[in-house]
Parts: C-alpha cells; sequence; structure tokens
C-alpha cells in the first residue's frame, strides 16, 4: 500500500495560465475526493468521484475548474486562466467502503502558487 | 449549513503536560467525526473516526471522544513529536457525497 499520491508537489505559475494537477488513490478506491486548503484554514471540498462518475461539485468549483477520472483510477484537476486567489493547498483523499462509513485518506498535496 | 469549531486555534505545551484539544459541531444528521493529524506542508494523516455519542478510540498517548454536540482530543503526556495541526472534520446525511467539512484546527507546540 503505497498511499495516495499527487504530482507535482508545488507549482508556480503566472496568473491567466493553466495548470492540471494530478492524483492516483490508493489501489482499489473507488471513492476520490478533491479539496483546497489555504493558510490557517482547514481543507475545504472540491469535488468528488465514485469509480470515473463526478457526482458532487462545490460551489467553490468555479467554471474554471474541471475534473476527470477518465478510468476510475488516477484523477486530474484542471484550472484554467489561474488567478491570484486560486493560490492554496490541493488535496487528493481517497476511500473505500460503505458511503459515509469509510475513511479518507489523504495525498501530500500539490501546493499552487500563482504570481 | 454544517458547521465545526475547534478551540483553542493553538496551545503551547510542556513535554509531559496534559491537555485537550475541542471540536464542537452543528450538523443535521452526524455519519462520523474524524480527527486527523496535519504536520505542516503534508496531507492530513488519518487518526481516529467516532461514529456515536460516549464512543472513545485510543492510539499512544491520544484519546478521543465523542458527545453529542462536540468531541475532545486527549493528549497524555505529550512529546515535541506530537506538535502538528490538529484537524476535526465530520460527515454528515445531507446531500450525497460523503464529503468532510473540517474545522480550521488546532496548532499543537510541545516543547521540551
Amino acid at each position: 500500500d503505497t498511499g495516495v499520491s499527487q504530482d507535482p508537489r508545488h507549482k508556480i505559475t503566472k496568473r491567466g495560465q493553466n495548470v492540471t494537477f494530478r492524483c492516483d488513490p490508493i489501489s482499489e478506491h473507488n471513492r476520490l475526493y478533491w479539496y483546497r486548503q489555504t493558510l490557517g484554514q482547514g481543507p475545504e471540498f472540491l469535488t468528488y468521484f465514485q469509480n470515473e462518475a463526478q457526482l458532487e461539485k462545490s460551489r467553490l468549483l468555479s467554471d474554471r475548474f474541471s475534473a476527470e477520472r477518465p478510468k476510475g483510477s488516477f484523477s486530474t484537476l484542471e484550472i484554467q486562466r489561474t488567478e491570484q486567489g486560486d493560490s492554496a493547498m490541493y488535496l487528493c483523499a481517497s476511500s473505500l467502503g460503505p458511503l459515509g462509513q469509510e475513511t479518507q485518506y489523504f495525498g501530500p498535496g500539490t501546493r499552487l502558487l500563482v504570481l | 449549513e454544517d458547521q465545526v469549531t475547534q478551540s483553542p486555534e493553538a496551545l503551547r505545551l510542556q513535554e509531559g503536560e496534559s491537555s485537550s484539544l475541542n471540536c464542537s459541531y452543528t450538523v443535521s444528521g452526524l455519519r462520523g467525526l474524524f480527527w486527523y493529524r496535519q504536520d505542516p506542508g503534508k496531507g492530513p494523516e488519518f487518526l481516529f473516526t467516532l461514529y456515536s455519542a460516549g464512543e472513545e478510540k485510543e492510539k499512544e498517548r491520544l484519546k478521543a471522544t465523542l458527545t453529542k454536540k462536540e468531541s475532545f482530543l486527549h493528549i497524555t503526556a505529550p512529546k515535541p513529536e506530537d506538535s502538528a495541526t490538529y484537524l476535526c472534520a465530520v460527515q454528515t446525511n445531507t446531500g450525497t457525497a460523503s464529503k468532510l467539512t473540517f474545522g480550521t484546527g488546532t496548532r499543537l507546540q510541545v516543547t521540551l
């Protein structure tokens, strides 16, 4: 069990550029979550996949954000036309088990800085 | 709207000085309450899940308890390596997802 992995770990970009992050969940975990965490705050839910289906999106997820999980394994989160307010740690988590009774295991995060 | 409040925001303890962290919550229907530990620049690390009032769980120097309105994380005889931010999160019956709603955390520093 290698845990949840995320790539890249750090990303610096200029305002207006597009960025894409990747998350590899724990093997066989069918649920995958994206969260965003800013300094001094707890993680905030962005979106959630069960297998390849995206089942819920937070209102925090503007039209510039898109997430995919094409084969029900890894997931990507893309931010188009980045803004300085997008600077944050983007966390991925995965889980397995009965809905509402599973534990979410987090990856190390991708820290994004938009200049 | 589901709310999670953690206190204190920051706590400084001397090695061996026991204390408790508080997590109070207001939710429409609690499925589970989770405690995570987060080191600077890293993702949250799972500690405990509590599902019903009266439940308790222990791991090394940590013990988590749950009532109908709050949870406590008790730290007994802490060591410097226990220094971290401790996050509380709830999973509720609202919506279709089992998303977690987090508090802002308690930053714990344990000194020699």
